[in-house]
This record gives C-alpha cells, sequence and structure tokens, in this order.
C-alpha cells in the first residue's frame, strides 16, 4: 500500500514563475492538505481539500491556490513566485476533515 | 491568532536518559493533540494524539504525552531515550476541527 507521494521531489523557479505541486493520498483517503515548512521552523497550514473543494484556509495569499480531482488527488499552484516562497511543500492526507494525517516526503522548492 | 509553542529548540541527551519536551498552545477552545516525529531522512510521522479520555496517552516507541487542560500544555515524554530517537520533533494542535497549527520543532540528539 502506497503512502502519501509527491512530485516532484526537487524544483529550481525564478522569481515570478508560476509553480505546481503534486500529491496522491494514501489509499483510502480523501481529504488532503497542504503545508510549507520553512528551513528551521515547522510546517504551517496552506488549506485543506475534501470533495473537491478547499474547506480551510491559512493565513496565505491568494496567489496560493489548489486543486482537488475525483480521485482525490490534489496540486498546489503558487503564482508570481517570490524568494521567501522557498521551502519544503508537504502534502498531508486522511481518511475524513478530522483524521489522523499521514504526511507525504515533500516537494523541495527553491525560487532564485 | 492560535500558537504552538516548543521552549526547547535542540536537546542532547545520552542513552538511557529520561526526556521531557515541552508544549504549550494558545487557547483557541476545542482542541486535539498530537506529536509528529521526523527522523533524519524520513517523512513526518504520528506519534501519539489526544482527542478526548484519558489525559494520558500513549504512543508507538515508548513514548507518552500528558495533556494537562489547565496549563495549555502536552508535553511529550520518555523515560529512557535510545540513540535511534534521534529526531526532530513536533507538537501539532487542531483547533476547532479546524485548522492545524505545528509548533517550531525540538531537535533531539541522543549520545550513543
Amino acid at each position: 500500500d502506497a503512502g502519501v507521494t509527491q512530485s516532484p521531489t526537487h524544483l529550481i523557479k525564478t522569481r515570478g514563475q508560476q509553480v505546481t505541486l503534486r500529491c496522491s493520498p494514501k489509499s483510502g483517503h480523501d481529504t488532503v492538505s497542504w503545508y510549507q515548512q520553512a528551513l528551521g521552523q515547522g510546517p504551517q497550514f496552506i488549506f485543506q481539500y475534501y470533495e473537491e473543494e478547499e474547506r480551510q484556509r491559512g493565513n496565505f495569499p491568494d496567489r496560493f491556490s489548489g486543486h482537488q480531482f475525483p480521485n482525490y488527488s490534489s496540486e498546489l499552484n503558487v503564482n508570481a513566485l517570490l524568494l521567501g516562497d522557498s521551502a519544503l511543500y508537504l502534502c498531508a492526507s486522511s481518511f475524513d476533515r478530522f483524521g489522523e494525517q499521514y504526511f507525504g516526503p515533500g516537494t523541495r522548492l527553491t525560487v532564485t | 491568532a492560535q500558537s504552538v509553542s516548543q521552549h526547547n529548540h535542540h536537546v542532547i541527551l545520552s542513552e538511557a536518559a529520561s526526556l521531557e519536551l515541552g508544549c504549550n498552545y494558545s487557547y483557541g477552545g476545542t482542541v486535539n493533540l498530537f506529536w509528529y516525529v521526523q527522523y533524519p531522512g524520513q517523512h513526518l510521522q504520528l506519534l501519539l494524539k489526544y482527542f478526548s479520555g484519558d489525559p494520558l496517552v500513549k504512543g508507538i516507541k515508548g513514548f507518552e504525552a500528558e495533556f494537562i487542560k489547565s496549563k495549555f500544555s502536552f508535553n511529550l515524554r520518555k523515560p529512557s531515550v535510545q540513540w535511534s530517537d534521534t529526531a526532530e520533533y513536533f507538537c501539532a494542535v487542531f483547533y476547532n476541527f479546524n485548522k492545524f497549527y505545528f509548533g517550531s520543532g525540538t531537535k533531539l540528539n541522543v549520545k550513543p
């Protein structure tokens, strides 16, 4: 049984560009949450998707958007990249909106 | 705004020493509490969780945590650490079934 998978593993982008990160949840999970983890800090909640809709959102600007597909996989899009967007982006899935979260390995985004 | 504080950023212990990592959270209504661990090169994984009931919860690998509502604390303990416990530990709080907040993490280094 595959756990949470994320792609790509690493990504380098230039300031002002746009990026899309992908996440496949653990089998049987229908809820996906995204987090940003800057170096030396804990993960910060970006948003949560359930039934293909954004259900909860953290304190992130509208440049951060997402999508959930009928197969429960999800994308995180970030527009107009800033240097400060450089971080590890984590995806977590759960059985429902309130369940234990299982984390993927993350995508390391570097903005130059 | 809700917040989670982990006051110990870096802890160094010898094997067999006892461990206690502090976690305090700000008031914010109903809380569900978690400790996650990240071993070197691995994903975040759940150590233990508290939803309700007995405030002393036991997790994997001999870890336990005590929820003290009056102190807004959820400290992690282990009576005797091993070298394999070297990792980064994160406290997380789920407020009002709404948003997850993580602490900044504590790096534990156990010397053999």
